[in-house]
């Protein structure tokens, strides 16, 4: 039973323009929100939190929304580079704990 | 500084054979943490220990996996016997304990893939 789920396996995005990736997740009691990126043969790193508070956090390139009412999220890459390419994981987490729930991952290519 | 350190890097053996992976935590870190990957279910947090004691080891698929922290700069976790259905890449990751804020994350190695053939 996947509590966090990222639907969209993979997405194609000109170099320049905004890549949207996409976060559900089913548990209304999760109050904190993580974006990691992985490249290829490496680790997952962080890139960007929300907490359920706000609903927009920005950083740089990098946004991201979320919409508690529809248990969504979302993060925006603008504008979106090849160095973006990569695999993105979104995580849910009751705040101060361990236990990040991931999705499945959403293959970014930004194409030049 | 030296980020979470895991060996060996790949791995391919036979099933049924034992497999150890290690993994060194940032100096520091508190709590450690053992992922898989697979394109089915995304990051699937095996165990996680803090202050070197296993807390919470629900998500080990079965009794074929054990994981143990001997000490606060080392940890394995061994699949005994193994079967093709292992196959995936394993992370281990760690967090400091004290980074209790909104901005907590945990930093992860750079995985173990393993291949049972």
């Amino acid at each position: 039973d996947q509590q966090v789920k990222q639907n969209s396996p993979s997405l194609s995005v000109q170099e320049g323009r905004i890549s949207i990736l996409n976060c559900d997740y089913t548990n209304s009691m999760f109050d904190y929100f993580l974006w990691y990126k992985k490249y290829p043969a490496e680790g997952p790193t962080f890139l960007i939190s929300i907490s359920s508070i706000k609903d927009k956090n920005e950083d740089g390139r990098f946004t991201v929304f979320l919409n508690k009412s529809a248990k969504h999220l979302s993060l925006h890459i603008v504008p979106s580079q090849p160095g973006d390419s990569a695999v993105y994981f979104c995580a849910a987490a009751f705040s101060g704990t361990y236990k990040y729930i991931f999705g499945t991952g959403t293959r970014l290519k930004v194409l030049a | 500084d030296a980020g979470v350190i895991q060996s060996p890097r790949h791995e391919v053996t036979e099933m049924g054979q034992e497999v150890t992976l290690r993994c060194k935590p940032i100096s520091g870190h508190n709590s450690l943490f053992w992922y898989r990957q697979t394109m089915m279910r995304g990051l699937e947090l095996l165990i996680y220990f803090n202050n070197n004691v296993p807390i919470d080891d629900s998500g080990m698929p079965e009794d074929r996996f054990s994981a143990k922290m001997p000490n606060a700069s080392f940890s394995t976790l061994k699949i005994q016997p193994s079967e093709p259905r292992d196959s995936a890449v394993y992370f281990c990751a760690s967090r400091p304990d004290g980074d209790k804020t909104f901005g907590n994350t945990i930093y992860f190695g750079e995985g173990s893939w393993l291949t049972v053939v």
